[in-house]
């Protein structure tokens, strides 16, 4: 089965720097690849994502690339502010027609340091 | 959020105890899945189900049981065969995949603990 590696575990940054946070998997034929940010004692939120078709995607302050040879992606946030301070989860998964089984990589915990 | 609720957000068990968690979506999406949350570990999947009346076993099953008899309502019963049932529980929903918008959902979670 699918295997997602997700460093550093965690990260702190000064306000205002920027953080990143890299994610390897295994399967090679998996083609799809979130990212969500979970607040303590909350849910995990979807906070971008990025199919196997594209190698890069920004949304404002947040990016993520793909590296589908290397098999590896990352999560780039720029402008950090406190509360970006959050766990930060990878994800992968292979889309059929049955759903959307998700692999997650372990987290990081960021810490935005004013 | 975002249309799943999970309830209770603490429970307790007690030693050889059967206790279900709630999960209710109004999102109308088709697939619903389960995750138990261990601090260092991610998130594993626990059952998964793509329609009414039919799951499939996640990665971590044993000792835990669901059903889906209605598309809005998918409980996850933690059994007396779970030895360690502490952890964080994450109820999530999506559509099938396929469609423009196959993001999974989660619910606020439930915090299991055993007294």
């Amino acid at each position: 089965g699918e295997n997602v590696e997700q460093h550093p575990s965690t990260l702190s940054v000064q306000e205002g720097d920027s953080a990143v946070i890299k994610c390897t998997y295994s399967d090679s034929a998996s083609n799809y690849f979130p990212w969500y940010k979970q607040e303590l004692g909350k849910g995990p939120q979807l906070i971008i994502d990025i199919r196997s078709n594209v190698g890069e995607k920004k949304d404002q302050r947040i990016a993520v690339t793909l590296n589908k040879t290397a098999k590896h992606f990352s999560l780039h946030i720029t402008e950090t502010q406190p509360e970006d301070s959050a766990v930060y989860f990878c994800a992968a998964s292979i889309l059929t027609g049955g759903g959307n089984k998700l692999t997650f990589g372990t987290g990081t915990q960021l810490k935005v340091e004013l | 959020d975002g249309g799943i609720t999970q309830s209770p957000k603490y429970l307790f068990r007690k030693e050889g105890q059967n206790v279900t968690l709630s999960c209710e979506q109004n999102l109308n999406h088709d697939a619903m899945y389960w995750y138990r949350q261990d601090p260092g570990q991610g998130l594993r999947l626990i059952y998964y189900s793509q329609i009414v009346n039919d799951f499939q076993k996640g990665d971590i099953a044993e000792g835990y049981s669901v059903s889906r008899e209605k598309k809005e309502s998918f409980p996850l019963t933690v059994t007396s065969a779970q030895k360690n049932p502490t952890a964080f529980y994450l109820c999530a929903s999506s559509t099938l995949a396929g469609g423009p918008k196959n993001i999974q959902y989660f619910g606020a979670g439930t915090r299991l603990s055993v007294l």
